[in-house]
């Protein structure tokens, strides 16, 4: 299967310790996107990337959170000194233009973090 | 600011029932819009995308319209099964290639 994955899936962290998150998008897809989703809630948009450039960013992202996507190719998620309200699932998505279909964004299954 | 609501939050139908999901946006100046399935704990998998020029996008038993004009989009579910028991999400996209901004959700559930 090719699709988006992400590790880990579940991390439990303490309040104050710095944690990293990765996502492998579909190979040929050129964009990739980060959000947060907290239960009961739809996913908020975090940040995107087309090819290794940061186009966008939240203003949900704070300065403890930073995002890279070197060579174009997977993306991590670092989260520094983190806090329970960062407590949530993290998805990571991918798209590939197309402007004749449309860009379906495809989302990985998640990485769910857990701050004590 | 776009807005995205779905109304109901929560749906629970007898198995067999044709249902209908509503999702509501404030600005109609969208690129497309796509419906989700979220099963509890997971990702999310894509269900339809209706790019802003369409009506309607149709997927098996699924079927999605747009009305740009009036801000909303349905998802319509036909003979409906326990299997199809999940959250479903719609966002919309501003942009070619921007982010999505989503509902909160409904949450179904089909009973046997």
């Amino acid at each position: 299967d090719t699709g988006v994955s992400q590790n880990p899936r579940h991390k439990i962290t303490k309040r104050g310790q710095n944690v990293t998150f990765r996502c492998d998008p579909i190979s040929e897809h050129n964009r990739l996107y980060w959000y947060r989703q907290t239960l009961g809630q739809g996913p908020e948009f975090l940040t995107y990337f087309q090819n290794e450039a940061q186009l966008e960013k939240s203003r949900l992202l704070s300065d403890r959170f930073s995002a890279e996507r070197p060579k174009g190719s997977f993306s991590t998620l670092e989260i520094q000194r983190t806090e329970q309200g960062d407590s949530a699932m993290y998805l990571c998505a991918s798209s590939l233009e197309d402007r004749v279909r449309g860009e379906t964004q495809y989302f990985g299954p998640g990485t769910r973090l857990l701050v004590l | 600011k776009q807005e995205v609501t779905q109304i109901p939050a929560a749906l629970s139908v007898p198995e067999g029932e044709n249902l209908v999901l509503n999702c509501s946006f404030t600005d109609s100046a969208i690129y497309n819009l796509q419906w989700f399935r979220q099963d509890p704990g997971k990702g999310l998998t894509s269900l339809l995308l209706i790019q802003s020029s369409q009506r309607e996008q149709t997927s098996g038993r699924l079927n999605a319209s747009l009305d740009k004009s009036s801000g909303r989009s349905t998802l319509y579910i036909a003979a409906s099964q326990p299997g199809d028991s999940a959250t479903y999400l719609c966002a919309v996209n501003l942009l070619r290639g921007g982010k999505l901004i989503f509902g909160q959700g409904t949450e179904l559930s089909v009973k046997p």
